[in-house]
This record gives structure tokens, sequence and C-alpha cells, in this order.
């Protein structure tokens, strides 16, 4: 079963709006990972946080980490056109030693 | 640095066909992974090895399906004989201790 999930399954915005996508997860972790897929292509790492930080950004992109609920949010600011791709969540759990655990992934469109 | 390097990007086989999928992770990583990408079951680890060492392969879909990593720049998954249920994007990735993970283009397999 997959380690996390994330919401929602399909986000349509315009250029110039924020997206906002969210995981959940269901065991302790380790850290928690962001990844972009464009159509066609690899996953590319966007941005890690461990479960001891609570927030952390990256240019436009901006991580929180809950683990009381067990749950993170990708906040990508001033969205571009080019910013349209898969974007999944990956959990590095305690109990599973070094491999990432993926979700089903959101699947983000910028109009522009 | 050139990344995670997978051959061929993309195969089409006919059923009960040996293939062969090749991947170079990024040197001085030390750890390799093989996921495979469906639309139905979306990112599925099949296998990873640490310091070349298979450590967990509870992934690998039956005995039809087997990896090697003879040393730390080369690794091979090997499915025989193939089946059309095995067409997939099939993804090598590599990461150094608990960073994030650098994955290559992926194989699309298609068994005819």
């Amino acid at each position: 079963s997959q380690q996390g999930e994330e919401d929602p399954q399909a986000l349509s915005i315009q250029e110039g709006e924020n997206a906002t996508m969210n995981c959940s997860y269901k065991t302790s972790i380790n850290n928690l990972q962001w990844y972009r897929q464009n159509s066609g292509r690899g996953l590319v790492h966007l941005i890690l946080i461990r479960s001891n930080e609570r927030e952390k950004h990256s240019g436009r992109l901006r991580v929180t980490l809950d683990t009381s609920k067990k749950s993170s949010s990708l906040l990508i600011t001033a969205s571009r056109a080019a910013d349209t791709a898969s974007y999944f969540c990956a959990t590095d759990a305690w109990t599973s030693g070094s491999r990432l655990t993926f979700g089903e992934g959101t699947q983000l469109t910028v109009n522009p | 640095d050139a990344g995670v390097i997978q051959s061929p990007r993309h195969e089409v086989t006919e059923m009960g066909q040996e293939v062969t999928l090749r991947c170079k992770p990024i040197s001085g990583h030390n750890s390799l992974f093989w996921y495979r990408q469906t639309m139905m079951r979306g990112l599925e680890l099949l296998i990873y090895f640490n310091n070349n060492v298979p450590i967990d392969d509870s992934g690998m879909p039956e005995d039809r399906f087997s990896a090697k990593m003879p040393n730390a720049s080369f690794s091979t998954l090997k499915i025989q004989p193939s089946e059309p249920r095995d067409s997939a994007v099939y993804f090598c990735a590599s990461s150094f201790g608990t960073g994030g993970f650098s994955f290559g283009s992926g194989t699309r397999l298609t068994v005819v």
C-alpha cells in the first residue's frame, strides 16, 4: 500500500496563483521528500524535510511538516506554466531502511 | 555530473523474450533503487541495493524478475520471460545516505 497519499489528485490554476498540495502518510518517518515529474520524464527531487523540521523553503517552494498529524504540504507561489507537472511526496520511514515510498501524486496544471 | 543514466530509453519486445534494463548510478552514491511506474499502480519499489548488496527485493513481482549490481557503477534489471503485463516505465534511482534520490529518465518497456 502507498505510504503517502496526495490531495488533491488534480489541481488546475491560473498563472500567478499559488498552488497547495497535501500529503498524508501512515508510519513514523525519517524524512519526507517532494518530487516533480514532467510528462514522459523521470522524477526530479525538489526538497527534503526531516522529521525534526517543521518548515522549509527553496525558492518559490515552501514545505511544511506536521508529524503529529502525519501530513505535509507543498506550496508553490506565483505559479508559472512551466510548473505544470505531477508532484509526488515520498517518505523515508524509520522501518523501511533508506528506501522511499511514493504517493500517487497530484497533477498540477498551470494555465497561462 | 551526467546524472543517473538508463538504457535503453524505449524497448519493445515480444512476449516470452528476455529483456535487460541497464543503469549507471551517480558516482559516489551508495544506494541504488529500481522502481516501476504504471497508471494503475503508480510508483512501486522493486528492489534496492546498498553498497552493491541487495537489501530488499520484496517488491520484485515474481521469479521472472532479477536484478544484479556487480559493481558500484552498474546495475541490471532482467525480465525473463517477459509478459504484456510487465509493460511499464522502469526507473533507476541512486542516493547517498539519507539524501534525496536522483532518478534516471526511465526505460519505457512495451511487451506485445
